[in-house]
C-alpha cells in the first residue's frame, strides 16, 4: 500500500520570507513523487515530480523539493514567498513497481500574507 | 493547445436524479482519470481509463456510478440515483501514456456537484 501525508492543513508564511510545505510518503520500493498546485476553482497544476537521481529537483514557478529517502521526506520549498503562490498545494506519490495510480496527499493550503 | 476540459462546470441536482459529467482529454492523451475531491479531503481516486477499457475501476464507491470512454477520447462519468453525500467537485485528468510510464497528470477545471 501506498499513503502520502501532509501534517499541516495551513501554512502561513509573510511575503518575501521562504516557505516550506511538508510531505512524508509510504511506499514499498522505490516511490516516484509529485508536486501539485490548486488554484481556487481550478484543477491541480503539475510543478514538479521525482523519479531518480538528484534529491533537489527544482520546478516551476521558482519551487523546488527534496527527496530525503532516509526520512520519506519530499518538502516543498521556496526561497521568497509571493503572495500568488497562495494556493492549495498537493503531493502524490506512487510506487515504481506498483500500482501506476498515484495517492494523493490531503492538500496543505498556502496563505502569503503580504 | 487546448488542456483538459470539463462539462458542465457547476451542477445542481435533486437527491435520486441521475448526472452525467464529462471531461474531454488534451488530444492523444491515451490515459484518462477521474477522481473526486471533497471538502477539506485529498483526491479520491475512481476510475482509471487507458484507450478505451477501464483496468482499474477500484474507487468507484458503489454501482450507482459508472463511467465510459468512447474513440479513446471522451469520458463520461454517471451517478444514478444521487444522493447527498456525492456533492463534491469531480476531477479528470488525462496523461500521455499512463500504464507503467511515469509520465504527468493533467486535470481540468473540475465538476462542482451538489445534491440537494
Amino acid at each position: 500500500a501506498q499513503s502520502v501525508a501532509q501534517p499541516e492543513d495551513q501554512v502561513n508564511v509573510a511575503e518575501g520570507n521562504p516557505l516550506t510545505v511538508k510531505c512524508t510518503y509510504s511506499v514499498s520500493g522505490n516511490p516516484y513523487l509529485f508536486w501539485y498546485v490548486q488554484y481556487p476553482n481550478r484543477g491541480l497544476q503539475f510543478l514538479l515530480k521525482y523519479i531518480t537521481g538528484d534529491n533537489l529537483v527544482k520546478g516551476s514557478y521558482g519551487f523546488e523539493a527534496e527527496f530525503n529517502k532516509s526520512q520519506t521526506s519530499f518538502h516543498l520549498k521556496k526561497p521568497s514567498a509571493l503572495v500568488s503562490d497562495s494556493a492549495l498545494y498537493f503531493c502524490a506519490v506512487r510506487a515504481s513497481g506498483g500500482s501506476y495510480i498515484p495517492t494523493f496527499g490531503r492538500g496543505t493550503s498556502l496563505i502569503v500574507h503580504p | 493547445g487546448a488542456g483538459v476540459s470539463q462539462s458542465p462546470s457547476n451542477k445542481v441536482t435533486e437527491k435520486g436524479k441521475d448526472v452525467e459529467l464529462r471531461c474531454d482529454p488534451i488530444s492523444g492523451h491515451t490515459a484518462l482519470y477521474w477522481y473526486r475531491q471533497s471538502l477539506g479531503q485529498g483526491l479520491e481516486f475512481l476510475i482509471y481509463f487507458q484507450g478505451n477499457s477501464a483496468p482499474d475501476k477500484s474507487g468507484l464507491p458503489s454501482d450507482r456510478f459508472s463511467a465510459e470512454r468512447t474513440g479513446g477520447s471522451v469520458s463520461t462519468l454517471t451517478i444514478q440515483r444521487t444522493q447527498q453525500e456525492d456533492s463534491a467537485v469531480y476531477l479528470c485528468a488525462s496523461s500521455l501514456a499512463g500504464q507503467g510510464a511515469i509520465d504527468t497528470q493533467y486535470f481540468g477545471p473540475g465538476t462542482r456537484l451538489t445534491v440537494l
